[in-house]
C-alpha cells in the first residue's frame, strides 16, 4: 500500500525557517517523481515544489523560489522541503505527493503556521 | 503561468442527477510529446485532495465509472453522471503540461 507521511510543520515566525519531511513507503520511491502541494485555510489548492526522481531536476513557482529547496534522500524513502523566509503567506497545509505531471498519491498533510 | 478557470465555482445537485464541471486553459495544454496533462482532483471535507482523472479523460484506480473526464486543447469537462451523497466536496482542474503547475480555483459540488 502506498503510504506518504508529512512531519514538520509548526509554527515559526515570520522571517524563520522550518524544514518538512515526507516518508514514503509502499513504492520504489527512488523511480518517482515528488511533488509539494501546499492549501491556506479554506483557499485552493497551490503547487510548491517538483523534484525529479533521481533529484536532478527541481521546480518552483515564482512565489517560493529562492527561499524554498526541494530534496530527496532516495537511500531513505524521504523527501524534503527546506524554507527560508517565511510569511504569513507561507501559512497553510502542506501535502507531499507522488507523480510525475500530478500527483496520484497524496499524504495527509502537516500544518505550516507563520505568525508572531 | 498557465491560468485555469473553473465553472460553476458553486454547484448544487440533486442525488442521482448528472453535474458537469467545465476547465478551461488560458494556453493549449497539449504536451510537446503529444499528451494532454490535464487531471481532475476531488477533496472531501476535511480530507487530502485525491486524483479521480489523469491525462483527460483515464479514471484512476478505485474511482467509479460515473466519474468522466473529456476534452482537448483548452477546454475540458468533468462529469458526474448520476450525484451520489458521497461526491459532496471540491473539485479541482490541474494542469501539468507547463510549469509552474497550476490548479483551477475549485467548484464545491453540495447536494441540494
Amino acid at each position: 500500500e502506498v503510504r506518504l507521511a508529512e512531519f514538520g510543520g509548526g509554527l515559526v515566525q515570520p522571517g524563520g525557517s522550518l524544514r518538512l519531511s515526507c516518508s514514503a513507503s509502499g513504492f520504489p520511491f527512488s523511480s518517482n517523481a515528488m511533488h509539494w502541494v501546499r492549501q491556506a485555510s479554506g483557499e485552493g489548492l497551490e503547487y510548491v515544489s517538483a523534484i525529479s526522481s533521481n533529484g536532478a531536476n527541481t521546480y518552483y513557482p515564482d512565489s517560493v523560489k529562492g527561499r524554498f529547496t526541494i530534496s530527496r534522500d532516495n537511500s531513505k524513502n524521504t523527501l524534503y522541503l527546506q524554507m527560508n523566509s517565511l510569511t504569513p503567506d507561507d501559512t497553510g497545509v502542506y501535502y507531499c505527493g507522488r507523480g510525475r505531471s500530478s500527483p496520484d498519491y497524496w499524504g495527509q498533510g502537516t500544518l505550516v503556521t507563520v505568525s508572531s | 503561468d498557465v491560468v485555469m478557470t473553473q465553472s460553476p465555482l458553486s454547484l448544487p445537485v440533486t442525488l442521482g442527477q448528472p453535474a458537469s464541471i467545465s476547465c478551461r486553459s488560458s494556453q493549449s495544454l497539449i504536451n510537446s510529446d503529444g499528451s494532454t496533462y490535464l487531471h481532475w482532483f476531488q477533496q472531501r471535507p476535511g480530507q487530502s485532495p485525491r486524483r479521480l482523472i489523469y491525462r483527460v479523460s483515464n479514471r484512476d484506480s478505485g474511482v467509479p465509472d460515473r466519474f468522466s473526464g473529456s476534452g482537448s486543447g483548452t477546454d475540458f469537462t468533468l462529469r458526474i453522471s448520476r450525484v451520489e451523497a458521497q461526491d459532496v466536496g471540491i473539485y479541482y482542474c490541474m494542469q501539468g503540461t507547463h510549469w509552474p503547475y497550476t490548479f483551477g480555483q475549485g467548484t464545491k459540488l453540495e447536494i441540494e
